[in-house]
């Protein structure tokens, strides 16, 4: 079944604890992006990566760090995470570039609480 | 800034017809998106507009006018299982997409 997998779904940490929500994707897609999502704003870009060791930011990248050492997988890593980061995250994929691949692919989901 | 505006809540019944509107102002435009998302779920893809007029996936159809940087999602014969939120999103370049902050549908009985 073509997907897109997050862990954990469910994460309660405490300040300053480095923590990586592992995202992989089994469509052989080109584009994988990290967004999280707040109650009113939607949901904004973090970082997105377009292929293999390239990465850029997105519109809210300060406190996260991303590598795509593979195609398939993309993690989010929070070096020392802080209660502003508390959030819903998503990650998706995308086949490519042009117009008929627009769709993305978005995973479950990871609830993360910083207290 | 750049934004995307669409209304917050939107309710109607069973049966109708719904129009979710969405205006844009961004420093780069490739296309329009429409996402639904239930409660507890993942975004889930319904339409793309990169050029402007109607777009028809069965129940659900997009607008798109880039001069007048508007599209609108148009939901037909409302089901209870169209109760979610929706989405618009903007292709602003490459692979950089900004999203609206969402319209909560609500289908009456």
């Amino acid at each position: 079944e073509a997907q897109v997998t997050q862990n954990p779904r469910y994460l309660i940490t405490v300040t300053g604890k480095k923590l990586t929500v592992t995202c992989s994707q089994n469509m052989n897609h080109e584009y994988m992006s990290w967004y999280r999502q707040d109650p009113g704003l939607g949901l904004r870009q973090i970082y997105y990566s377009m292929n293999v060791e390239v990465t850029d930011k997105g519109d809210v990248p300060e406190g996260y760090k991303v590598s795509r050492k593979e195609k398939r997988n993309f993690p989010l890593i929070l070096e020392s995470p802080s209660p502003n980061q508390t959030s819903l995250y998503f990650c998706a994929s995308r086949i490519g570039l042009a117009d008929t691949q627009e769709t993305q692919y978005f995973g479950p989901g990871t609830r993360l609480l910083v207290l | 800034g750049q934004s995307l505006e669409q209304p917050s809540e939107v309710t109607a019944v069973e049966g109708a017809i719904v129009q979710i509107n969405c205006t844009y102002q961004t420093s780069g435009f490739y296309g329009l998106s429409w996402y639904q998302q239930h409660d507890g779920g993942a975004p889930t893809f319904l339409s793309y507009n990169a050029l402007d007029g109607l777009e028809e996936t069965g129940r659900f159809s997009s607008f798109l006018s880039r001069s007048d940087s508007y599209g609108y999602l148009l939901l037909q014969e409302l089901q209870m299982k169209d109760s979610a939120s929706y989405f618009c999103a903007v292709n602003t370049g490459g692979f950089k997409t900004i999203f609206g902050a969402g319209t909560r549908l609500f289908v009456k009985a």
